[in-house]
């Protein structure tokens, strides 16, 4: 079958630096998106990775490795606004979109 | 408008009623897809459409039924609603047609709560 995992919750420090993992087993691979969703709101594109390597978006970076089926997010420089859940989906072989449970990230001051 | 709306934004639902949850896009885009999103799980392809005209079955499509007559409109309709089906419904859009991976983005949600 098809999976994504990810952590539950993780909390860290404002102004700190805090890496979300993402493993995922699916049916082919069409790249990985990651999408930030505030508590009552809907989902917002982050970033897309479908190559191997280092994808970086301001504060926010993205990261691939094909071959280990893994992706992290790295978050620097935290913000309070910052809290969140972010979800990993992986678009498998038929560009359908398999979706982690999320990460509830808690920033403290 | 700009983007993607949904309605209504909340509805409280008896068992076996009709419902029909309505989603417009303004972004001209091929592909839209309703998901439904339940704590502890990730979001669930219910149903899509990759061109108006068309379309297909997700991960959980009993239960509902979707058309797609135009480019903007993708109304998602429980026929006969239970209460496994109280959740938090997402309509999203892409610039693609199934073959490509373009960023789907999503309307604000319709929680539907089933009694």
């Amino acid at each position: 079958g098809q999976n994504i995992d990810q952590p539950t919750e993780m909390t860290a420090t404002e102004g700190a630096i805090v890496q979300i993992n993402c493993t995922y087993q699916t049916s082919g691979f069409n790249g990985l998106f990651w999408y930030q969703q505030h508590a009552g709101e809907a989902p917002t594109f982050l970033s897309y990775n479908v190559l191997d390597g280092l994808e970086e978006k301001g504060r926010f970076s993205s990261f691939l490795s094909r071959s280990k089926g893994y992706s992290y997010l790295l978050l620097k420089e935290l913000q309070m606004k910052d809290s969140a859940s972010y979800l990993c989906a992986v678009m498998d072989s038929n560009y359908q979109l398999i979706w982690g449970a999320g990460t509830k990230l808690i920033i403290k001051p | 408008i700009a983007g993607i709306t949904q309605a209504p934004t909340s509805q409280i639902l008896a068992a076996g009623r009709r419902m029909t949850l309505r989603c417009t896009q303004d972004m001209r885009h091929n592909a839209m897809y309703w998901y439904r999103q339940d704590l502890g799980l990730g979001l669930r392809l219910i149903h899509y459409s990759n061109t108006a005209g068309t379309t297909g079955k997700g991960e959980v499509p009993d239960g509902y039924s979707v058309s797609r007559a135009n480019t903007d409109d993708f109304p998602l309709t429980l026929a006969s609603a239970v209460p496994s089906q109280t959740s938090v419904y997402f309509c999203a859009s892409s610039d693609s047609e199934g073959g490509g991976t373009d960023t789907q983005y999503f309307g604000p949600g319709t929680r539907l709560t089933v009694l």
